[in-house]
């Protein structure tokens, strides 16, 4: 069965720091992972999307990673900002018309 | 302007209504979606139209009943309302069925059930 796992479930860190978020997948065949952040009381936006033949994206201080052997990616979030507190959520897609695949997210508290 | 819109944003009402949501999107796009989003956070997929037609039902009740006058709307139709439709409501489209067009999501309706 076609999975998104995300770790960790939950991550509290310091202004100014980074962090990274995982998501590991059993999507196959693959076609592009996704990774979408959505703050409290909006919808999803996405941040970056990535194919195959694609290991690392940046969108600002967001910067994915993509390993497609070992079906891992990470988020990895520079110079953290309050702002960034959210969910991070993980989408894998397979080649063809079939539903996205959803992560359970990660939420991302920043304090001060 | 807003890409996807959702009305209402907040819904309340009590077990056996029936209620719609309503949807638009005005980016031109083929496909659009119905996902649910529990307490839990995790965005579940219910139907997906292209160009009107129905193109996944992903196990959903049949008290849940899409309609799609147009490829720039989709609404959601809940009959007989029940305390585990409690949820948010999202819609969201994409330019293509393919795997590789972008999802836009619209800001989500709250539905509250009593």
């Amino acid at each position: 069965k076609n999975q998104v796992e995300q770790s960790p479930q939950s991550l509290i860190i310091l202004e100014g720091k980074n962090c990274t978020l995982q998501c590991n997948y059993t999507v196959s065949p693959f076609s592009n992972l996704r990774w979408y952040k959505q703050d409290t009381g909006r919808g999803p936006v996405s941040l970056t999307i990535m194919t195959f033949s694609e290991n690392t994206k940046s969108n600002g201080r967001y910067t994915a990673t993509l390993d497609a052997d070992t079906k891992q990616s990470s988020l990895h979030i520079t110079a953290s900002q309050l702002s960034d507190s959210a969910s991070y959520i993980c989408v894998v897609s397979e080649t063809g018309n079939t539903p996205l695949v959803f992560g359970k997210g990660t939420r991302l508290s920043v304090i001060a | 302007d807003t890409a996807v819109s959702q009305t209402p944003k907040y819904l309340v009402t009590q077990m056996g209504n029936d209620k719609s949501i309503k949807c638009e999107q005005n980016l031109g796009h083929d496909t659009m979606y119905w996902y649910k989003q529990d307490s839990k956070k995790f965005l579940k997929i219910m139907f997906s139209y292209n160009n009107k037609e129905l193109i996944i039902n992903e196990t959903v009740p049949n008290r849940f009943s899409p309609k799609s006058p147009d490829k720039a709307h989709l609404n959601l139709h809940i009959n007989s309302l029940e305390l585990g439709d409690s949820a948010v409501y999202f819609c969201a489209s994409r330019p293509t069925t393919g795997a590789a067009g972008e999802l836009f999501f619209g800001e989500g309706s709250r539905l509250t059930v009593l």
